[in-house]
């Protein structure tokens, strides 16, 4: 079964340059959602899409932004970055085709700030 | 091996033990609750969820219970192999759509 795609799956950036992650959700799921989770720590909610408008926002900076596409691919536009960024950053997508509780997450991309 | 009572953020079992893995939640109005399984490097994968008018819920070798009273999930896994070894997450939700709040996570060792 298709899953959910995230490209890169590692990035290396240095501080202040820009970063852009991208997510392919699940065929037909139309929520993408986007967790940040640092080293040992459990995921942290970033920010959420339903049928490209934004639909739930958690503890993104104001350095960050995302939207989707008419596609229903997301994307991350980090800038300004910090070594604080240092992360794994996931995006999960859910669909009416299942049920719209079930998140279903990526592999990931790990952000390196140097 | 099991974790009773508290989150323990470790748990150390040998392979045929059966493992329980509890968390505690935090909003009396989440509906919804979820178990995810991480392994290293890897996006967290799910294994069972329950909702809320459950106490309990079976997979294939796991169990999740519910106790709302005491705002209480956990996960046991009978038969623990190797390839259980992973951080397990419970993770919440209160509407369809929204963000699944994670709790923290337990990182389980089987040994052989």
């Amino acid at each position: 079964a298709a899953g959910v795609i995230q490209s890169p799956r590692h990035l290396i950036k240095e501080k202040r340059e820009t970063a852009t992650l991208k997510c392919y959700p699940i065929p037909r799921h139309d929520t993408v959602y986007w967790y940040q989770q640092g080293p040992g720590q459990d995921p942290q909610f970033l920010i959420s899409f339903y049928e490209k408008m934004q639909s739930d926002k958690g503890s993104i900076p104001d350095r960050f932004s995302a939207q989707q596409f008419s596609d229903y691919h997301s994307e991350l536009n980090m800038s300004s970055l910090e070594l604080g960024d240092s992360a794994l950053y996931f995006c999960a997508s859910s669909g009416r085709d299942r049920d719209l509780y079930e998140q279903y997450f990526g592999p990931g991309t790990r952000l390196t700030v140097t | 091996g099991e974790s009773v009572g508290l989150h323990l953020p470790t748990l150390s079992v040998q392979e045929g033990d059966n493992s329980i893995i509890n968390c505690a939640y935090s909003n009396s109005a989440s509906d919804y609750f979820i178990w995810y399984k991480q392994e290293s490097g890897k996006g967290p994968q799910f294994i069972i969820d329950i909702r809320s008018n459950m106490d309990k819920r079976q997979g294939q070798r796991v169990t999740v219970l519910l106790n709302k009273t005491v705002k209480h999930l956990s996960l046991q896994i009978a038969a623990t192999q190797p390839g259980d070894s992973a951080v397990y997450f419970c993770a919440e939700n209160d509407q369809a759509g929204t963000a699944l709040i994670f709790g923290k996570g337990t990182t389980l060792s089987v040994s052989s």
